[in-house]
């Protein structure tokens, strides 16, 4: 039940194309759905973050969908950059515990 | 400037050995967390720290690990004998819900 589930494992988008990355999640008690980006030997990066009480949120061209009726959320990279060629990680945690239950990864790849 | 600094960057060790993997918050963070990540896979929470005490450990972070904060700044995690399933990523992240990772330690055990 802490598990969350993202796909697709690995995404190749055209420059100026959309990217689409799926989460899904079991624990009705997470309250807490932040995405990351990773570039190779670097840390993950909070990207954006969504709670439960809202649909969408949007962040230049970044923007979270969240359907709570059906435990997923998903993350939108509207006109993507061969910069944005990097691994996303979504993730969830719940109160009060604060720890992140992460996602395996997107392998993005954006070709120019 | 990063919120958070982890040394070393790369640390390499035989096995049996007791490593100690540091992180410096720069901001006064309440919160910290040690997670790891193997090699191409997702990453895994260890340990999670508040006010200076233990608030949630996983599975993972079994007696050979151990966490301190010895003189109110430096966030240290203890590894005190390494195994070779140990070699991995370990990042500290600072803020509520971790939102500030470090840039990583790369622990390989040999």
């Amino acid at each position: 039940q802490q598990q969350v589930k993202q796909s697709p494992q690995s995404l190749i988008v055209q420059k100026g194309g959309i990217s689409i990355i799926n989460c899904a999640y079991e624990n009705t008690a997470f309250d807490y759905f932040p995405w990351y980006q990773q570039f190779p030997g670097k840390g993950p990066a909070l990207l954006i973050a969504i709670r439960p009480d809202v649909s969408e949120k949007k962040e230049g061209r970044f923007t979270i969908s969240f359907n709570k009726s059906a435990k997923q959320f998903s993350l939108h990279i509207m006109d993507s950059q061969p910069g944005d060629s990097a691994t996303y990680f979504c993730a969830a945690s719940r109160p009060p515990l604060s720890r992140l239950t992460f996602g395996e990864g997107t392998q993005l790849t954006v070709n120019p | 400037e990063p919120e958070v600094t982890q040394t070393p960057s790369h640390q390499v060790t035989q096995m049996g050995q007791e490593v100690i993997l540091r992180c410096v918050p720069i901001s006064n963070h309440l919160y910290f967390y040690w997670y790891r990540q193997i090699l191409g896979q997702k990453v895994e929470f260890l340990v999670s720290f508040y006010n200076n005490e233990i608030s949630e450990k996983s599975e993972i972070f079994d007696d050979q690990f151990s966490v301190e904060r010895p003189d109110g700044s430096n966030f240290t995690l203890k590894i005190r004998s390494t195994k070779l399933e140990d070699s991995a990523m370990y990042f500290c992240a600072g803020g509520h819900h971790g939102a500030f990772f470090g840039q990583g330690t790369r622990l390989t055990v040999v």
